[in-house]
């Protein structure tokens, strides 16, 4: 596709349920990056992707969170045991490679937990 | 380390000119800026790149100081569609990640 999909646009979880969020990059890009913006409104990163593999995980809160790209699948995002401070705006964004292209953002997935 | 933006927030009229900064205490290889309205994704302005390449949006203009580690975006004669929050989005020699900066919002009155 030409655009970066996010699904679903908005979640709700009670704490201590699952969330999982689906990004599907635009086709012909190798690098999946997932953000997680606050009310603050900044950008904490998460995690990136070069293809279906960890490309680098430094910002994942390792206890809860896991992500995947696997082939000829969206990628996702999923979350363990949602605790409150997880409520926030999930993007993901896409690019062919990382030095001299732009990443283009989804429209990112507003999870609420309760 | 994330980078560090000034002014946190500006108020233009229509016409009026703006400059958004962005600092970074790391060594940069690039500079990509963003503009987010307000419950949408962010939108792609303009990558800086270490030795001068830039590629980005006709009506937007940056700077990229390399050896102070410090870029700047230019909002010249301000119109009603830029306001938004803009966030610079720097990315080191090593690794892929963009850090962002903490945001400025913009916004132009008629």
């Amino acid at each position: 596709g030409e655009e970066v999909a996010q699904t679903p646009k908005h979640l709700v979880r009670g704490e201590g349920q699952k969330a999982k969020l689906y990004c599907a990059p635009i086709k012909g890009h190798s690098y999946v990056f997932w953000y997680q913006q606050v009310l603050k409104n900044e950008f904490k990163f998460l995690i990136s992707f070069q293809n279906e593999n960890v490309f680098d995980e430094t910002g994942m809160p390792k206890e809860r969170f896991s992500a995947k790209c696997l082939p000829n699948s969206p990628c996702s995002l999923e979350i363990q045991a949602t605790k409150l401070e997880d409520s926030a705006v999930y993007f993901c964004a896409s690019s062919q490679v990382t030095d001299h292209t732009e990443a283009f953002f989804g429209q990112g997935t507003r999870l609420t937990v309760v | 380390q994330q980078p560090v933006q000034s002014p946190q927030a500006v108020i233009l009229r229509e016409g009026e000119d703006a400059v958004i900064n962005c600092s970074s205490s790391k060594a940069l290889y690039s500079v990509h800026w963003y503009r987010q309205k307000h419950g949408e994704a962010p939108v792609f302005l303009m990558i800086l790149l270490k030795g001068g390449e830039q590629k980005g949006h006709d009506k937007i203009s940056a700077s990229f100081n390399e050896k102070k580690q410090q870029s700047s975006l230019y909002l010249t004669a301000s119109q009603l569609s830029y306001s938004g929050t803009y966030f610079c989005g720097t990315r080191g020699a090593a690794g892929n990640k963009l850090t962002f900066g903490g945001g400025t919002r913009v916004l132009v009155k008629p």
